[in-house]
């Protein structure tokens, strides 16, 4: 009964280096998007993706950032160069239908970006 | 721009209180979920509202999705410490694929 699976949990970079983070979603689910939390606020959207294409990136910052999901393996977000700024919780969420759609989303339990 | 916004922001009430949230939107929504998550975790789907005016329950929760479905509330019976945490309600933006988040309430409830 495994569900969204995230990782790694916890991640520590320096200024200028790059974070990779995983996301697995629930078996059967070819949907997913990648969220930012800051502290006390809400998630706010970064990138929408189905199997092997990027469907929505408008939350996506255009520098740094990149997102895939291959046929084969988890999600991964890319972020390069990392800044201070980069310092948040990424959360992962997969659904059965299409984004939009109202089909439920169901979330990892979150990457927790830290940048020295 | 669609916009969600939750109100309160903030909330601490004593143990066996009623209370209320609210998730308002001068858009309408196709459908609105609700999600409460708890420190250190994602958040964990609550409900679905999809026809305007429509109540659902969940134990001491009680949701309701406005006749216009642009706002939804959340009313919680005889509040325990185990509801405490972040509530967000979410809905899909028209004619995008992507999930519009509220800002939040923040509830706390004192044993």
């Amino acid at each position: 009964n495994a569900g969204v699976m995230q990782n790694p949990r916890h991640l520590v970079r320096r200024r200028g280096q790059e974070a990779r983070l995983r996301c697995s979603p629930m078996k059967g689910h070819s949907h997913v998007y990648w969220y930012r939390q800051l502290p006390e606020e809400g998630l706010k959207f970064m990138v929408y993706l189905q199997k092997e294409n990027i469907i929505d990136e408008s939350g996506m910052p255009k520098e740094r950032f990149s997102a895939e999901f291959p046929k084969e393996g988890p999600s991964i977000l890319r972020i390069q160069q990392v800044v201070r700024g980069d310092s948040a919780a990424y959360f992962c969420a997969s659904s059965l239908g299409q984004g939009g759609s109202g089909q439920p989303q169901h979330f990892g339990d979150g990457t927790r970006l830290s940048i020295l | 721009t669609q916009l969600l916004e939750q109100s309160p922001q903030f909330l601490s009430i004593q143990e066996g209180e009623n209370l209320t949230v609210y998730c308002n939107s001068s858009s309408v929504f196709s459908s609105l979920q609700w999600y409460r998550q708890e420190p250190g975790e994602g958040p964990v789907l609550l409900v679905t509202v999809v026809t305007g005016g429509e109540v659902k329950k969940l134990k001491r929760l009680t949701f309701q999705f406005g006749d216009a479905r642009k706002d939804s509330s959340l009313h919680i019976t005889a509040a325990q410490p185990g509801d405490t945490g972040l509530y967000l309600c979410a809905g899909p933006a028209s004619g995008t694929y992507k999930y519009i988040f509220g800002t939040g309430t923040r509830l706390k409830v004192l044993a």
